[in-house]
């Protein structure tokens, strides 16, 4: 079965920055576009970030753009998202999600497993 | 950005009843739309993709339709573990989710 486990997340300070992972488990995490996704609490599902299978094409939300890198490395299964100059905005449940397809194009662009999420609280 | 507009935001509903769950998009989507189901700390859950076609292990009771700006979910029989929010999503064009409709039981 299909398992995404995220970890690093907690709290911190405005303008200080953290490392969330995603570890993936049963399937060829090397032919995936994996995803970030956050939600702040009470609130609705915000896309934040997209990996390519083989980084090649990334994708951000313009609401991280320039302050959090994502990035993957295929022989370890794990994703990650470097956030950085963190905002009391930025305070959310991050979810890792997977790729629907490996197939390109944008009908494969679907998020289809999900993990348990990591809360990350940006507080004085 | 393609905005997603869901409606109504919250959807009361007696068990066994029928729930229809409309999604617009700002512009065309083509059928790169899917829906996915949440309950309180919980993950959200793949329900529909390709506007229409069912996850694996998703009921037959769930079922969407649309194509380019307009889209439905329908629940055709309300089971109890069917109250939860839902989520329209298009891929279309980068990603963007709607904001939600709750459905409770009324």
């Amino acid at each position: 079965e299909v398992q995404l486990v995220e970890s690093g997340g907690g709290l911190v300070k405005p303008g200080g920055s953290l490392r969330l992972s995603c570890a993936a488990s049963a399937f060829n995490f090397n032919s995936y576009t994996m995803n970030w996704v956050r939600q702040p609490p009470g609130k609705g599902l915000e896309w934040v970030s997209s990996i390519s299978s083989s980084s090649s094409h990334i994708y951000y939300a313009d609401s991280v753009k320039g302050r959090f890198t994502i990035s993957r490395d295929n022989a370890e299964n794990s994703l990650y998202l470097q956030m950085s100059s963190l905002r009391a905005e930025d305070t959310a449940v991050y979810y890792c999600a997977k790729g629907g397809s490996i197939l390109t194009g944008p009908a494969s662009r679907y998020f289809d497993y999900w993990g348990q999420g990591a809360l990350v609280t940006v507080s004085s | 950005e393609i905005v997603m507009t869901q409606s109504p935001v919250t959807l009361s509903v007696s068990p066994g009843e029928r729930a229809t769950l409309s999604c617009r998009a700002s512009q065309s989507v083509s059928s790169n739309l899917a829906w996915y189901q949440q309950k309180p700390g919980q993950a959200p859950r793949l329900l529909i993709y390709g506007a229409s076609t069912r996850a694996t292990g998703i009921p037959a009771r769930f079922s969407g339709s649309g194509s380019g700006t307009e889209f439905t979910l329908t629940i055709s029989s309300l089971q109890s573990e069917d109250f939860a929010f839902y989520y329209c999503q298009q891929y279309n064009n980068r990603w963007t989710f709607g904001q939600g409709t709750k459905v409770e039981i009324k």
